[in-house]
């Protein structure tokens, strides 16, 4: 089935330090990826995402490159900041039905 | 548009009892999906429409478990005879399914307490 696998957290970082969450998928179709982020008492929200290989997705500062040949999409930032503070989830969608998610990452900036 | 609104926000209830959850999507979207968090997890899938047509449910949904959406707007989700293992947060989404990538919009969540 289609499914995502991303990093187990909690990732603490200090304020400024680079960011790496990785995610890599499986999937029977050609499927579309995405980052969707939950800040603290809010709702998910589209970070960033990318439809085909090799596109990468950006906003906010933050990353994504979608690699067919390692089937991943690792979000990287290259300096946090302590708002950057939330739960991450990696998902995708193939032939745009269903939406799947991974299990989420927990990122704590410290100032 | 408020975008996409979740009713009621927070449900207690005893075991055995029914509840049912309702979702306002965006206005002209035109999917609408149910999904279950857990604490520490993901959005779990549950099922999703297009329009008034329920295209996808999930095997792990039990059959307590309904969800309509009978004009393609709003949809409810009813749990029957709820059970301890039901709590959770229920989130919908909506998107608009046109030429580009599916991007769902989520609501605040209705969150079900089962004592």
């Amino acid at each position: 089935g289609n499914s995502v696998t991303q990093m187990e957290g909690p990732v603490t970082l200090s304020e400024e330090a680079f960011l790496t969450i990785n995610c890599t998928y499986t999937a029977t179709g050609y499927p579309s990826l995405f980052w969707y982020v939950q800040y603290p008492g809010e709702g998910l929200q589209l970070l960033l995402k990318a439809t085909k290989a090799d596109d990468k997705g950006s906003n906010k500062g933050f990353e994504a490159t979608y690699r067919k040949e390692t089937t991943s999409f690792h979000l990287e930032k290259g300096s946090v900041q302590v708002s950057d503070s939330a739960v991450y989830f990696c998902a995708l969608s193939v032939n745009n039905n269903d939406m799947r998610f991974g299990a989420g990452t927990r990122l704590t900036v410290k100032p | 548009d408020t975008g996409v609104s979740q009713d009621p926000r927070h449900k207690i209830t005893k075991r055995g009892q029914n509840v049912t959850f309702r979702c306002d999507p965006i206005s002209e979207h035109n999917r609408l999906y149910w999904y279950r968090q857990t604490l520490g997890q993901g959005p779990e899938f549950l099922t999703y429409f297009q329009n008034e047509a329920q295209l996808e449910k999930s095997r792990l949904l039990s059959n307590r478990f309904s969800a309509e959406r009978p004009k393609g707007s709003f949809s409810t989700l009813e749990i029957q005879r709820t059970e301890q293992g039901d709590s959770a947060m229920y989130l919908c989404a909506s998107s608009h399914v046109g030429s580009g990538a599916n991007v769902l919009t989520f609501g605040a969540g209705s969150r079900l307490t089962v004592l």
